[in-house]
């Protein structure tokens, strides 16, 4: 069945690196995706990794896929206060057009 | 990158009356828009997928004739919520497909800014 799980809340300092994780269960994977919501916002889709890599490098930020243990994790490095939001994982689904997402992080960025 | 607007972005309303949300795609066009909903804390729950030029496709659990939607054109789809109840209340986001693949790249896939529904 479809179940993605995230950990709610993420604190760090300022400079810091970041990292947010993710577990899913169905191993239809498609694609896995990292989307940013501030607050009052829509969705902004970060990056996302094909279920055939394992890791993926978009300046500061770093994806990791370990497909065996169906686990996800999104690293920021040099996390900066403008960072602070909610970062969702989602996947697609072989056959299904939406997406399923994770219940979301908190990022809370201390200066 | 591809623009898709929603309107309104906040609104309150009293119960028992009808609220109509709007997802306009600006700069393409989407045979598919997704209806989510987000409760406080809370993952996004996918409501249903509005197909242009036919019925939406709910998911379970979703009522249907409490939750209207029409997509009429390539470019808009509108989410009604009827009768609304202090429970309706929540954040509404809608995103719209851009091609028809799998959402495998950053151009396939846009979200709105969501809509804030308060009901009274």
């Amino acid at each position: 069945g479809e179940d993605v799980e995230q950990s709610l809340f993420l604190s760090v300092r300022e400079g810091d690196s970041s990292v947010i994780n993710c577990t899913y269960t169905d191993s239809s994977s498609t694609y896995l995706y990292w989307y940013k919501q501030e607050p009052g916002a829509g969705l902004q889709l970060l990056t996302y990794i094909f279920s055939n890599m394992d890791m993926k490098q978009d300046q500061r930020l770093t994806v990791l896929l370990n497909k065996k243990d169906k686990h996800l994790s999104l690293r920021i490095a040099d996390t900066q206060t403008g960072d602070s939001a909610i970062y969702f994982c989602a996947e697609s689904l072989t056959g299904r057009r939406a997406l399923t997402f994770g219940s979301g992080t908190r990022l809370q960025v201390q200066p | 990158g591809a623009v898709v607007s929603q309107h309104p972005s906040r609104v309150i309303c009293k119960s028992g009356t009808s609220v109509k949300i709007e997802c306009r795609s600006l700069d393409f066009q989407a045979t598919t828009m997704f209806w989510y909903r987000q409760f406080p804390k809370k993952s996004l729950m996918l409501m249903a997928t509005s197909n242009e030029g036919s019925k939406a496709t709910y998911e379970q659990g979703v009522e249907k004739d409490k939750f209207l939607i029409n997509h009429a054109s390539l470019t808009l789809s509108t989410l009604t919520v009827t009768s609304a109840h202090p429970e309706d209340s929540s954040f509404y986001i809608c995103s719209a497909r851009k091609g028809t693949g799998v959402p495998s790249n950053t151009g396939e896939l846009f979200f709105g800014e969501g809509s804030r529904l308060t009901v009274l």
